[in-house]
């Protein structure tokens, strides 16, 4: 079936990037998404990226896609502490009316 | 559109009651989901439903929850008997199509002691 992998926490010192990576088994998806979690609050989707395209970029936001390798990564320019949260990536699968699968999310901590 | 509506945002209860979580999805919104999510096993989909009809349920820990969704505009998830280890943040989404971006709402952090 298909299956969606994030590191688990990443850090980083305010002002710096941050990159996100995932990595994803199904080939046939057509759409992946960046979810973004506050605490104590739900899911928000934050960018996506039709299947079709290499890079999008939105602000501070720039997602990077190999679908070759299947690997998905989010980076976010100069990071502030606003940004700490938990991050979800989430795939379209191809099979279609199926639900997004998600990844377990990477904790991202910024350091003043 | 006020989002997805979930109540109540907190719930604490004692073991072997039964809890009834509810949920308000997106008007015009045809697929429906039930999430739970932890500190261990992150974020888990228990059910979905396509315009109103349950579709996959695999997701269901136990014949202890159950779901039901009378209506395009409502559903909910119903532990009976809970056990402290049901306790976590439900969240309920929904989206357009099944597949598409899913709107989720703020949760239901419950605990069971």
């Amino acid at each position: 079936g298909e299956d969606v992998e994030q590191s688990l926490f990443l850090s980083v010192r305010e002002g710096d990037s941050s990159v996100i990576n995932c990595t994803y088994t199904d080939s046939s998806s057509t759409y992946l998404y960046w979810y973004k979690q506050e605490p104590g609050a739900g899911l928000q989707l934050l960018t996506y990226i039709f299947s079709n395209m290499d890079m999008k970029q939105d602000q501070r936001l720039t997602v990077l896609l190999n679908k070759k390798d299947k690997h998905l990564s989010l980076r976010i320019a100069d990071t502030q502490t606003g940004d700490s949260a938990i991050y979800f990536c989430a795939e379209s699968p191809g099979s279609g009316n199926t639900p997004l699968v998600f990844g377990k999310g990477t904790r991202l901590s910024v350091i003043a | 559109d006020a989002g997805v509506i979930q109540s109540p945002r907190h719930e604490v209860t004692e073991m072997g009651q039964e809890v009834t979580l509810r949920c308000k999805p997106i008007s015009g919104h045809n697929s429906l989901f039930w999430y739970r999510q932890t500190m261990m096993r992150g974020l888990e989909l228990l059910i979905y439903f396509n315009n109103n009809v349950p579709i996959d349920d695999s997701g269901m820990p136990e014949d202890r929850f159950s779901a039901k969704m009378p209506n395009a505009s409502f559903s909910t998830l119903k532990i009976q008997p809970s056990e402290p280890r049901d306790s976590a943040v439900y969240f309920c989404a929904s989206s357009l199509n099944g597949d598409t971006e899913a709107f989720f709402g703020q949760g239901t952090r419950l605990t069971v002691v």
